[in-house]
């Protein structure tokens, strides 16, 4: 059971170019996150998705772009990269059957993405 | 909009100590609240929750937290700590519809021998 995993684990890139970050998680759960982590900050949200096709901002989504075709896949689009997206991009997902938060979230490993 | 504070950035206790972590949340109705833990180079994993009910919540890795609504606290603890401990530490509030969580900033936690 692989459960939830993020690729690539390491991304260096330069300013301007796009970047895309994936995720996927085998078990199908409805509500996928993607935060960044960053010292001093915790993690903050950038994006979410309730279902396939639904997504909706957190408290971070400026210069970023997500979809959701499939249940299982959440990548996360940096248009146009910046030095102020370098940060440690986690992923996770949730199995809730509401829209309480009472659900665990389950994580990636991370994305460790370098902006020059 | 809810928030969490982790007055703590670092601490360091002794192996087989006891251990006290802080947390103070802002929100303005019942919260949901939860301690992540983050071992290096790891994702976060979900050592505890509170949702109703009893306010001293028991977790895996024989952490236990109380939540105290007239501190607007959930301080997590544990009475004996292990080198394997170390990591960093995360409170998270919810609201009650949303599924959405705020983080704190983290607590690092050192252990030494």
């Amino acid at each position: 059971d692989a459960g939830i995993t993020q690729s690539p684990r390491y991304k260096i890139t330069e300013t301007g170019r796009q970047v895309t970050l994936m995720c996927h998680q085998t078990w199908s759960h409805s509500y996928m996150f993607w935060y960044r982590q960053d010292l001093g900050h915790g993690l903050r949200l950038i994006y979410y998705s309730a279902a396939a096709d639904i997504t909706d901002k957190g408290e971070v989504p400026d210069g970023y772009v997500v979809s959701r075709s499939k249940t299982e896949n959440f990548p996360l689009t940096l248009e146009s990269a910046t030095r102020s997206q370098t940060s440690v991009y986690f992923c996770a997902s949730s199995e809730s059957t509401g829209y309480a938060s009472t659900d665990t979230q389950y994580f990636g490993p991370g994305t460790r993405l370098t902006v020059l | 909009a809810q928030s969490v504070t982790q007055p703590d950035i670092h601490i360091t206790v002794s192996e087989g100590a006891s251990l006290e972590l802080r947390c103070n949340y802002s929100y303005g109705a019942t919260p949901y609240l939860f301690w992540y833990v983050q071992s290096p180079g790891q994702g976060l994993q979900l050592l505890l929750k509170y949702f109703s009910g009893d306010t001293l919540v028991q977790g895996i890795k024989g952490f236990e937290a109380e939540f105290k609504r007239s501190q607007s606290s959930f301080n997590l603890r544990k009475p004996s700590v292990h080198w394997s401990d170390a990591a960093e530490y995360f409170c998270a509030v919810g609201a009650k519809y949303g599924n959405k969580l705020v983080f704190g900033a983290g607590t690092i936690l050192r252990v030494k021998s």
